[in-house]
């Protein structure tokens, strides 16, 4: 079956712009998650979605925000970028129920550079 | 500080050798996972471990689970090029009432032909 799909997968904004990332996860899974990954810092949670509704949230400015559709495809927004935003963002889905006890599968990201 | 602690940072061996990563911390997970990142990729699952003590094997990859549940590694043996990558250990951490996921930084392996 087709894997997790992100698009774009190379993206390159200016600073103060806004971005949209797109994420399709698996046929039948539920959840999906995003996450930011910089040498500094690691693989860095953002959010999670189950059902259309924000599930988990970790420690990024309200500048992150993302969503889910009712095909379970979701989108996550970044506004007034900075140079800092610059990172590979990860998508991952898996079925979502139970909460923790599902594979999760990552798409291959998005490299987004910020100029 | 970083809630996962990963060592050491960067691997570089010869292939045919044997190698161990760590992932340590002061707390204790209800279960751990490792995952396997090549360039260019996402992170692919290699296993969870769950019960304090235990080892699990996928090859010639042994993982372990520590008693108290703080830390856990993994052992190659006679390593590949294939197993180059960056290998994250992750597991959840208490927050708002829920858990979320938490990576270590991961370990850079590079085993040359």
């Amino acid at each position: 079956k087709a894997g997790v799909t992100q698009t774009p997968r190379y993206l390159i904004k200016t600073r103060g712009q806004q971005v949209t990332l797109s994420c399709s996860p698996i046929s039948g899974h539920r959840s999906v998650s995003w996450y930011q990954q910089t040498p500094g810092q690691g693989l860095q949670f953002l959010f999670e979605y189950f059902s259309e509704t924000q599930r988990n949230k970790g420690n990024f400015p309200g500048r992150f925000s993302g969503r889910q559709f009712s095909n379970s495809r979701s989108e996550m927004n970044v506004s007034t970028l900075e140079l800092g935003d610059s990172a590979l963002y990860l998508c991952a889905s898996s079925l979502g129920v139970p909460v923790s006890d599902t594979e999760a599968f990552f798409g291959q990201g998005t490299r987004l550079t910020v100029v | 500080t970083q809630l996962l602690e990963q060592s050491p940072q960067f691997l570089s061996i010869q292939e045919g050798e044997n190698l161990t990563v760590y992932c340590n911390s002061s707390s204790v997970f209800s279960s751990l996972q490792w995952y396997r990142q090549e360039p260019g990729e996402g992170p692919v699952l290699l296993v969870t471990v769950v019960t304090g003590g235990e080892v699990k094997k996928l090859k010639r990859l042994t993982f372990q689970f520590g008693d108290a549940r703080k830390d856990s590694s993994l052992h190659i043996t006679a390593a590949q090029p294939g197993d180059t990558g960056l290998y994250l250990c992750a597991g959840e951490r208490p927050s708002g009432g829920s858990y979320i996921p938490t990576f270590g930084r991961g370990t850079s392996l590079i085993v040359h032909p």
